[in-house]
């Protein structure tokens, strides 16, 4: 069965600080999608990663993904207001490529409060 | 504009009783799921269809059912046999299989 694990579940920080988001996955997977959810809405894409040591930024979000330890993070840099929200990562079930063509396993989701 | 379009946005259930929530896609997208989601939680796969006449099971399918007629729609079923549907649901569809999926805005069920 298709484990992703997330941690922490919940994290509280001050604006201006540093902090990463770890997932890790319990299968052979060659991609990984991260999404971003703020309260009571739906899911919004923030970065896809398509191969081991891919890395992606936008804006004070950095993703990487190492297929060998089977980990993403996701790095926030100088944090402000505007990031807090709920973070999930998700990977493929089923394909040997985690494209997620028979659907996503969601971990638990990373809920990230951000105060000034 | 190209989108998901999920409806209602709220939904009352009565013990016993089936409802039907809405998905409509105009992306022109292939595969289309269904999720649910409780609070604190990830979300889960219900069921999928990846061509129109064809859809599986995901990991929670019981006590709700799909159809998949036409390419742009993907109606879910939930039965008076899902004991506890309180949730949230979110559709989402992919244009390539191997690529990210999209979101509807969800709908909120409440039994009552």
């Amino acid at each position: 069965e298709l484990k992703v694990e997330q941690n922490p579940l919940f994290l509280s920080m001050q604006e201006g600080k540093n902090y990463t988001i770890y997932c890790n996955y319990s299968t052979t997977s060659d991609r990984l999608y991260w999404y971003r959810q703020d309260p009571g809405k739906s899911l919004e894409s923030l970065f896809v990663l398509l191969s081991n040591g891919a890395v992606k930024q936008e804006g004070r979000l950095m993703a990487s993904l190492d297929t060998k330890a089977r980990l993403s993070t996701l790095h926030i840099t100088a944090a402000v207001h505007d990031l807090s929200a709920t973070y999930f990562c998700a990977v493929g079930r089923g394909s040997r490529t985690g494209g997620g063509a028979d659907g996503l396993t969601f971990g638990k989701g990373t809920h990230l409060i951000i105060q000034p | 504009d190209g989108g998901i379009t999920q409806s209602p946005k709220y939904l009352f259930r009565k013990e016993g009783q089936n409802v039907t929530l809405s998905c409509e896609q105009n992306l022109n997208h292939d595969a289309m799921y269904w999720y649910r989601q409780d609070p604190g939680q990830g979300l889960r796969l219900i069921y999928y269809s990846q061509i129109v006449n064809d859809f599986q099971k995901g990991d929670i399918a019981e006590g709700y059912s799909v159809s998949r007629e036409k390419k742009e729609s993907f109606p879910l079923t939930v039965t008076s046999a899902q004991k506890n549907p309180t949730a949230f649901y979110l559709c989402a569809s992919k244009g390539d299989l191997e690529g990210e999926a999209f979101f509807g805005q969800g709908t909120r069920l409440t039994v009552v």
